[in-house]
């Protein structure tokens, strides 16, 4: 079983269109994030929710909007897609309220913006 | 803020060699420490950790040491296989929701 999950794997589209990316974990955690690794392969986070709420939102173009429909799902949605934004994005969960537990990582979507 | 230096990369290594990759970091308090791995097309995974000053993190024959004296974390492993090939992240966490601080990362590349 996955424990993290995300779709689609690999997204390829044209600049100014709008996409989304889901993420799914099934290890019950309240906690989940989305990560942008860029091209060098550095790893900074964009965005944690709680239970649905968001809890950390870091310095990320409005264009870029999270929603949680359930404690289980995280989702991505980016609206008109910039070059810049051709990245792979990471979601990962955890237990709430602790920085000392391990934080679960699902496989990355690769996006491409033409 | 928060920040985490590791080593660049590449690290070029035969089989059976020792493996040492530096990690220091800046915080505030006292962070929580981990190093995850990413190999090749794949997410990361969790490799070892430590949440105190002067723990020792183990995983599959790697470890590292949480000194706080010298703000470091630096990773080892005796005898590394070519199935070590991956890039390896030092990363702290300070706050109470767990955001993760990482390094630049550093690719291990294992020759046999």
């Amino acid at each position: 079983d996955t424990a993290v999950s995300q779709t689609p794997k690999y997204l390829v589209t044209q600049m100014g269109n709008d996409k989304s990316i889901k993420c799914e974990q099934n290890l019950g955690h309240d906690t989940m994030y989305w990560y942008k690794q860029d091209s060098k392969k550095f790893l900074k986070i964009m965005f944690s929710y709680n239970n649905k709420e968001l809890i950390i939102n870091e310095t990320v173009p409005n264009r870029f909007s999270p929603k949680s429909p359930d404690k289980a799902h995280l989702n991505l949605h980016i609206n008109s897609l910039e070059l810049g934004d051709s990245a792979v994005y990471f979601c990962a969960s955890s237990r709430p309220g602790t920085s000392t537990d391990t934080q679960y990582f699902g496989p990355g979507t690769r996006l491409t913006v033409l | 803020g928060d920040s985490v230096t590791q080593m660049e990369g590449p690290v070029t290594l035969s089989e059976e060699a020792f493996l040492t990759i530096n990690c220091t970091y800046t915080a505030t308090g006292y962070p929580s420490l981990f190093w995850y791995v990413q190999y090749p097309g794949e997410g990361l995974q969790l490799l070892l950790k430590a949440t105190k000053v002067d723990d020792k993190g183990s995983n599959k024959g790697f470890e590292a040491t949480y000194r706080k004296e010298t703000t470091s974390f630096h990773l080892e492993k005796g005898s590394v296989q070519v199935s070590d090939s991956a890039v390896y992240f030092c990363a702290l966490s300070g706050d109470s929701w767990g955001k993760l601080q990482f390094g630049a990362g550093t690719q291990v590349v294992v020759t046999p």
